[in-house]
């Protein structure tokens, strides 16, 4: 059975801050694995896919790297803002039929200014 | 181009009523898939409509039931009410042929309330 787990849970940094959250899976065996952005009791906001062949994708000041092998993904932010409070979750499309996805319980970030 | 919508965005009910949530895919996708959030967690999967028919199905008991119409939007159903189903429960929308490969699409979520 595929779990997610994301460490730490909660995360406090001053504004600039380079950090990098932490997202691990149990099975290999994925499709792909997407970072969610979400804001307190609102929906999710896609914020990067990463294809099981791929090794890592950018947007901005986001990279996100997969390493499957080893069941584990980062997301580093560059700079941090205020604007980047938010919890940050993880989610891998398992490599079997159908398209649910699992998520991690996220990551909750305060950039304080 | 309308995102996902859901509503309505808050909903407070009681042990043992019956309620149902409502999601409009973003304009061109014809997958629904439902997610239930409790406080603290991450999502978890309900179930997926595609052609009027749900596809997949997680652990989720019978009282948890769903329909999708002809123009792609779907309802969450939920008969007796229990207090732990008080939950964000989320919509997301995707193209079927090529969902596994593409991002998926949340709404903003519908905050049920269960006393």
């Amino acid at each position: 059975k595929q779990e997610v787990t994301q460490i730490p849970a909660a995360l406090s940094v001053p504004e600039g801050e380079n950090l990098v959250l932490n997202c691990s899976f149990t099975d290999s065996a994925i499709y792909n694995l997407q970072w969610f952005r979400q804001d307190p009791g609102k929906g999710l906001t896609s914020l990067l896919l990463i294809q099981s062949s791929q090794r890592e994708q950018t947007s901005g000041r986001l990279n996100a790297s997969l390493d499957k092998s080893s069941g584990r993904s980062t997301l580093y932010i560059a700079a941090s803002q205020p604007g980047d409070s938010a919890t940050y979750l993880c989610a891998v499309r398992p490599g079997q039929a159908g398209t649910a996805l699992i998520f991690g319980k996220g990551t909750t970030l305060s950039v304080s200014s | 181009d309308a995102g996902v919508t859901q509503s309505p965005t808050h909903l407070i009910k009681t042990r043992g009523q019956q309620v149902t949530l409502r999601c409009s895919p973003k304009s061109g996708h014809d997958t629904v898939s439902w997610y239930q959030q409790a406080l603290g967690q991450g999502p978890q999967f309900i179930f997926q409509y595609y052609e009027e028919e749900e596809r997949q199905r997680g652990n989720f008991p019978d009282r948890f039931s769903g329909h999708q119409y002809p123009n792609y939007s779907s309802e969450l159903n939920v008969n007796a009410l229990l207090l732990g189903d008080s939950a964000l429960y989320l919509c997301a929308s995707s193209i079927r042929r090529t969902a596994t490969n593409e991002k998926l699409f949340f709404g903003s979520g519908t905050q049920l309330s269960v006393l």
